[in-house]
């Protein structure tokens, strides 16, 4: 098992533009988080699947971030029309349905800045 | 909601022992996690604490009280490796018993 990963690691963009994230989540992990940290902050929840279905949204996430689940594997965050709000480290989770601890095991991050 | 609050930052000498501790206020509290992470790296899982007490790994122990809404991780035999962030974060029933909320982490430093 090779843990959570994400692709890109780091992006760089210029304001406006579209930018797409994926996570790839542990194998045989029903649930897939996304949160967003800023610098000197801890991780600020975005949205969760469990499987494909898409089962809660942060207020945080406004209508230019969508995030899918096609096949309740992998994962894709999209920012539409990014600003320079939008800077900062995406991070993707996954957890087993263990009905106990639940446990989230976090990737790497995506870093995105943006210009 | 969900009000988690730790120091900020805190320091320790090599070989020491710290504690980090971490209050919050949640409804239907459903666990609490701790979390290392390094900078510039994702928070890596240490401790899960859902009942009162302490539960040990090693060099790291967690504690619980639900009735004061406290928790500490106690650290032991530091090592440079040590300095980090250390998070805190709790599931609730106005979580919907799925995502963590963290509070905004203690920044640990060691010295030699």
């Amino acid at each position: 098992d090779t843990g959570v990963s994400q692709n890109p690691r780091h992006k760089i963009t210029k304001r406006g533009q579209n930018v797409t994230f994926r996570c790839d989540p542990i194998s045989e992990h029903n649930r897939l988080y996304w949160y967003r940290q800023t610098l000197g902050q801890g991780p600020e929840f975005l949205t969760y699947f469990q499987n494909e279905a898409q089962l809660e949204k942060s207020r945080l996430l406004s209508d230019r971030f969508s995030a899918e689940r096609p096949k309740g594997s992998f994962s894709t965050l999209e920012i539409q029309r990014t600003e320079q709000g939008d800077s900062a480290m995406y991070l993707c989770a996954s957890s087993p349905v263990q009905g106990g601890t639940d446990t989230q095991y976090f990737g790497p991050g995506t870093r995105l800045t943006v210009l | 909601g969900q009000n988690i609050d730790q120091p900020t930052e805190m320091t320790a000498t090599e070989g020491a022992i710290v504690q980090i501790n971490c209050t919050y206020q949640t409804s239907g509290f459903n666990g609490l996690f701790w979390y290392q992470q390094h900078a510039g790296e994702a928070p890596t899982f240490l401790s899960y604490n859902v009942l009162d007490g302490l539960e040990e790994k090693g060099r790291f122990s967690s504690f619980l009280s639900r009735s004061k809404g406290y928790s500490y991780l106690l650290l032991k035999e530091l090592q440079m490796k040590d300095s980090a962030s250390y998070l805190c974060a709790v599931r609730g029933q106005d979580t919907g018993f799925q995502k963590l909320v963290f509070g905004t982490g203690t920044r640990l430093l060691v010295s030699p």
